[in-house]
């Protein structure tokens, strides 16, 4: 099973608005990541928690707070959100990120508008 | 610095054509893995592919192929006999070490219409 679930599919949101995205997992793998996709472009990594901690955080404004509560699960947690802030967010899993560059496994993505 | 460019930005053949997806990196390690991925209009990205930079070997998946070549810093993709199911987004990746971690780098990506 190589599934990444990804919850809520859609999320309108004002800029006011605090909102979170949910990411989980279940193969056992000890790193997952987020990336921001924009409409037509490719995915840009925003945050990689490697066991469980944050190892790399790609200069994201902190309006995006990253949480991975344990090995399963990852959150994105948004606050005070700017339009262009609107775009796919993507979850992704792998086995391990030491050692090498693993296979990452997408979930469906969140798409998330900002009015 | 990492760099990959796909150079095609869309691709339109008509149905059993075959077509060949093109990919160029950059970088300054020795090791390092390359990807293709996949995205349909649905979003989600699936994984079709990874190779390490030792590992130079082509390889075929019923009607898809690659061809990785260190030479010219190029790990093509090729689809045989095209189907309309083919049609997406097709990217390829570039990780290689960094602070913290393997960072992964996505091409522009190339889209693909298969026509019936």
């Amino acid at each position: 099973d190589t599934e990444v679930t990804q919850t809520p599919k859609h999320l309108v949101m004002g800029m006011t608005n605090k909102k979170s995205l949910k990411c989980e997992q279940h193969m056992g793998h000890r790193a997952m990541y987020w990336y921001k996709q924009k409409a037509k472009k490719p995915p840009e990594l925003m945050f990689v928690y490697s066991y469980e901690k944050l190892s790399i955080n790609e200069s994201v404004p902190s309006r995006f707070s990253p949480e991975c509560p344990n090995s399963s699960l990852l959150n994105l947690h948004l606050h005070a959100l700017q339009p262009e802030d609107s775009a796919l967010y993507l979850c992704a899993s792998s086995q391990a990120p030491a050692g090498g560059a693993d296979t990452q496994y997408f979930g469906p993505g969140t798409r998330l508008t900002v009015l | 610095a990492q760099k990959v460019t796909q150079a095609q930005t869309e691709i339109s053949v008509v149905e059993k054509e075959d077509v060949t997806l093109d990919c160029v990196y950059e970088t300054r390690d020795t090791t390092y893995y390359l990807f293709w991925y996949k995205q349909p209009p649905s979003g989600e990205l699936v994984f079709l592919i990874r190779r390490n930079s030792f590992d130079e070997q082509n390889e075929i998946s019923g009607r898809y192929s690659w061809n990785f070549q260190k030479s010219t810093s190029s790990f093509n993709f090729t689809i045989t006999a095209s189907q309309v199911v083919d049609s997406a987004v097709y990217f390829c990746a570039l990780s290689e070490a960094d602070t913290g971690g393997f960072k992964t780098i996505f091409g522009a990506g190339t889209r693909l219409f298969v026509k019936a």
